[in-house]
């Protein structure tokens, strides 16, 4: 079946940088294009950054362009989410998912806290 | 940007009741539009996609109706576990974007 797994989040202050990962497994996952959305405790649901299925467009979400770079390892079936110029509305749980029109499979978040 | 808009914000029911939850696209969106279920400290879950087909596994009492720009989920019977937060999201401008509404509520 299909699982995605997030790490890298955290406690991290304002302006400084954080790299989240993503491992995704129960999919031909070089098939697919890969996205990052969020939500910021008590909020709704934000689309962050997505990347093609073989890295060549990404897209990101107003908020975030320019700070936040999308990646992806075919090899190692893992999209990672290069964040900087961290901000304190950056604080929020952070989810992988594949880039589907709807969202059938989520990975748990990962959560990350940005706070001076 | 196609913008989302889901009313009521909270619903305030008892187990037992049916409860019918809307979604406005600020454009039309087809029958692109997904329904999600999110519970404390949890994933959002797909419950409805294509604006009325229901996923494999949630259960009948889940439904889905509308197109272009006016949608809605009908809970029947409502029963204690479907006590959570209700997300719609239009995917009709997909792979380019997609919006999520800003959610209903629904609690005792």
């Amino acid at each position: 079946q299909v699982q995605l797994v997030e790490s890298g989040g955290g406690v991290v202050q304002p302006g400084r940088s954080l790299r989240l990962s993503c491992a995704a497994s129960g999919f031909n996952f070089g098939n697919h294009g890969m996205q990052w959305l969020r939500q910021a405790p008590g909020k709704g649901l934000e689309w962050v950054a997505a990347i093609w299925y073989d890295g060549s467009n990404k897209y990101y979400g107003d908020s975030v362009k320019g700070r936040f770079t999308i990646s992806r390892d075919n090899s190692k079936n893992t999209v990672d989410l290069q964040m900087n110029s961290l901000r304190v509305e950056d604080t929020a749980v952070y989810y992988c998912a594949r880039r589907d029109g709807y969202i059938p499979y989520w990975g748990q978040g990962t959560l990350v806290t940005v706070s001076s | 940007e196609i913008v989302m808009t889901q009313f009521p914000a909270t619903l305030s029911v008892s187990p037992g009741e049916r409860v019918t939850l809307s979604c406005r696209a600020s454009q039309s969106v087809s029958s692109n539009l997904a329904w999600y279920q999110q519970k404390p400290g949890q994933a959002p879950r797909l419950l409805i996609y294509g604006a009325s087909t229901r996923v494999a596994d949630v259960p009948a009492r889940f439904s889905g109706s509308g197109s272009g720009t006016e949608f809605t989920l009908t809970i029947a019977d409502l029963q204690s576990e479907d006590f959570a937060v209700y997300y719609c999201q239009q995917y009709d401008k997909w792979p380019f974007s997609f919006t999520f509404g800003p959610g209903t509520t629904v609690d005792i």
